[in-house]
């Protein structure tokens, strides 16, 4: 089952901040960001497992609440280049199959 | 981060012919692969996993038959569209897995297929 994201859109004026969530029914072993731009494949931001393990970018911070099988991903200080859908993909175990959310469109204007 | 090739990026073909899609992990071993789906402006719909040296793992709703996948090496994959239809026209996603060396298994993407069937 896909998991839920939220909002579906966002616009945003460089320098400010914005947060994406991203919620399952299923008990969660891991959430991944990531983020695509048109046409291109999706990038890799981060990767956040229960129990507090985490890997990503440096200038990309993410929350997993395990209790209520949620992660928000935080976009700080936006820059123009952070404009993009991003997805989040949620794994129930450690075999890796991922169910994506239907994405978030994130636009940064000048 | 990791690179994850495939070919072709675009591809056009007739009806009724088949397709072969190519999937590599060109810096890592990856003994699981997936292949996704999308539409325009949709989600990632995963297919199926592809396991190096095993049988591919398909979703429900995802014809074997028609999407034939071989895993024949920790760094190749290959999706074969047999029997094309116009309904198969699609952006075609691979993606390869560090999963096995650590906890913490990332998901590299390919820059994707485009397939057209006329």
């Amino acid at each position: 089952q896909q998991p839920v994201q939220s909002p579906q859109a966002v616009i945003l004026r460089e320098g400010e901040d914005a947060v994406i969530n991203c919620s399952s029914s299923k008990a969660l072993y891991s959430v991944h960001w990531y983020r695509q731009k048109h046409g291109e494949a999706p990038v890799f931001l981060m990767i956040l497992l229960k129990g507090g393990e985490q890997k990503g970018h440096e200038k990309i911070s993410a929350s997993f609440n395990e209790k209520k099988q949620q992660s928000s991903l935080y976009l700080t200080a936006s820059q123009l280049s952070y404009s993009g859908t991003y997805f989040c993909g949620t794994g129930t175990d450690s075999w890796g199959k991922l169910q994506f959310g239907a994405g978030t469109q994130v636009v940064v204007t000048p | 981060g990791a690179v994850v090739s495939q070919h072709p990026s675009r591809v056009i073909c007739k009806s009724g012919t088949s397709v072969k899609i190519e999937c590599r992990s060109l810096d890592f071993q990856a003994t699981t692969m997936f292949w996704y789906r999308q539409f325009p402006k949709q989600s990632l719909m995963l297919m199926a996993t592809s396991n190096e040296g095993s049988k591919a793992t398909y979703e429900q709703g995802v014809e074997k038959d028609k999407f034939l996948i071989n895993h024949a090496s920790l760094t190749l994959s290959t999706l074969t569209v047999t029997s094309a239809h116009p309904e198969d026209s699609s952006f075609y996603i691979c993606s390869a897995s560090t999963r096995g060396q650590g906890p913490l298994y990332e998901q590299y993407f390919g820059p994707g297929t485009r397939l057209t069937v006329t």
